[in-house]
């Protein structure tokens, strides 16, 4: 078992509400990620975080916010839930260039539903 | 904008056949590509990766080949095996981050 793991598995929401996901490590790995999965989109990058209280945005950060404030942990927290963001959410932890995948390993997912 | 293309869908391949899955690429700056699979209901899983200076890199089953200049990559399975049904993804990998960007992915059945 590599180690990642999320919480909750499955929610349901509703619009307008706060939503708190989160993603656990053991591996004290430095790069964790949080990936949204959608039909067409593949895997697209919300948020990483290259150390304690050091993150950056990805490609698709809006309406999302994230915290790190210890080496295992990382939260992704929907500020007020739509119905866009309906989907399956990854945590991805990394320890780059050691060894030939570069180290991404992914959690199982979070599937989330706004109604 | 698309920066890795999976332009298939889903392919079906016989058992025991070759399977080919295909990906397009536009950021010159990758300095390596990985391939993934993930089946229904779990976290994806690393297969086989390349780096941007190698032309192919080959793991029991699985080979992938890298063409630079037509910014084209493919990962080829052989023999095809009916546990090889999954969602197949291509990434790029840059940055000091090490970020992924990946394809849209390609769902492979193989049938019996």
């Amino acid at each position: 078992d590599a180690g990642i793991t999320q919480s909750p598995r499955h929610k349901v929401t509703e619009t307008g509400t706060p939503v708190t996901l989160r993603c656990h490590q053991t591996e004290n790995h430095r790069y964790m990620y949080w990936y949204r999965q959608d039909p067409g989109h593949g895997l697209r990058l919300i948020h990483y975080s290259y150390g304690v209280k050091d993150t950056d945005k990805g490609e698709v950060s809006d309406g999302y916010s994230v915290s790190r404030s210890k080496t295992e942990d990382f939260l992704l927290t929907l500020e007020s839930a739509t119905s866009s963001q309906t989907s399956v959410y990854f945590c991805a932890i990394s320890a780059p260039y050691e060894g030939q995948n570069y180290g991404y390993t992914f959690g199982s997912g979070t599937r989330l539903t706004v109604v | 904008d698309q920066q890795v293309k999976q332009n298939s869908p889903s392919l079906s391949v016989q058992e025991g056949r070759i399977s080919i899955l295909n990906c397009d690429y536009t950021n010159s700056m990758f300095d390596y590509f990985l391939w993934y699979k993930k089946y229904p209901a779990e976290g994806p899983t690393f297969l086989i990766s390349i780096s941007s200076i190698k032309d192919k890199n080959e793991d029991g089953r699985f080979t992938v080949f890298l063409n630079k200049s037509a910014k084209h990559l493919s990962l080829h399975i052989v023999p095809s095996q009916p546990g090889d049904s999954a969602v197949y993804f291509c990434a790029g990998l840059s940055g000091t981050a090490s970020k992924l960007t990946f394809g849209t992915g390609t769902r492979l059945q193989v049938t019996l």
